[in-house]
């Protein structure tokens, strides 16, 4: 099976940078996934890891380390609009299709 | 493009009953998946199908059926109610297993 942990809450100021970490215990994957969710609405994709390392896509950025069983998502200059719940989800590989989610962490920017 | 559509937006059912939650996507996308997402929870797949005429079990498939007769529209149905049952399933499609699920705005189901 797969094991997904992510903080619940985090809050963090407009402007900052904050980091959303990510740890996983799994038999085998084939890649990573990190999708933002507003309040009420549908899951948009933000990132796709295969590799180790960071993945940089305007102000956000999406590290893995498969060694250590771990992933974040940076965010920097923190915008209002950031606040949303921020999902890391494990892709498993061939044969496979499904995506197995954390259950999320909620970020709120505040002023 | 409309992408991946969802009706209805919100349903509410008595224990027993039975419905269909209709899916369409207009990318011409080969997969596509029904999750359900709980309060506070991470969403969790139900269905899924890998091409027309071809289905298969997710992690929580009891209380449920699919049938992908085009490579469209994906329906999810729902037989005896149950007040677990009561989630916002969303429906997503993507182009094959190894890119981005493009979802759909949700269904809101409360089982009363």
């Amino acid at each position: 099976g797969q094991n997904i942990d992510q903080p619940t809450e985090m809050t963090a100021t407009e402007g900052a940078i904050v980091q959303i970490n990510c740890t996983y215990q799994t038999s085998g994957f084939n890649g990573l996934f990190w999708y933002q969710q507003h309040a009420g609405e549908a899951p948009t994709f933000l990132s796709y890891n295969v590799l180790d390392g960071l993945e940089e896509k305007g102000r956000f950025s999406s590290f893995l380390s498969r060694s250590k069983g771990y992933s974040y998502l940076l965010l920097k200059e923190l915008q209002m609009k950031d606040s949303a719940s921020y999902l890391c989800a494990l892709h498993s590989g061939a044969g496979s299709y499904q995506l197995t989610f954390g259950k999320g962490t909620k970020l709120s920017v505040i002023p | 493009n409309a992408g991946v559509t969802q009706t209805p937006k919100f349903r509410i059912l008595k224990i027993g009953q039975s419905m269909t939650l209709q899916c369409a996507q207009d990318m011409n996308h080969n997969y596509m998946y029904w999750y359900r997402q709980d309060p506070g929870m991470g969403l969790k797949l139900i269905y899924y199908s890998v091409g027309a005429g071809i289905t298969d079990k997710g992690e929580v498939p009891n209380g449920y059926n699919v049938s992908r007769s085009t490579t469209e529209d994906f329906p999810l149905r729902l037989e005896l109610a149950a007040p677990s049952q009561t989630s916002v399933y969303f429906c997503a499609s993507g182009p094959d297993s190894s890119y981005e699920q493009y979802f759909g705005p949700g269904t809101r189901l409360t089982v009363t």
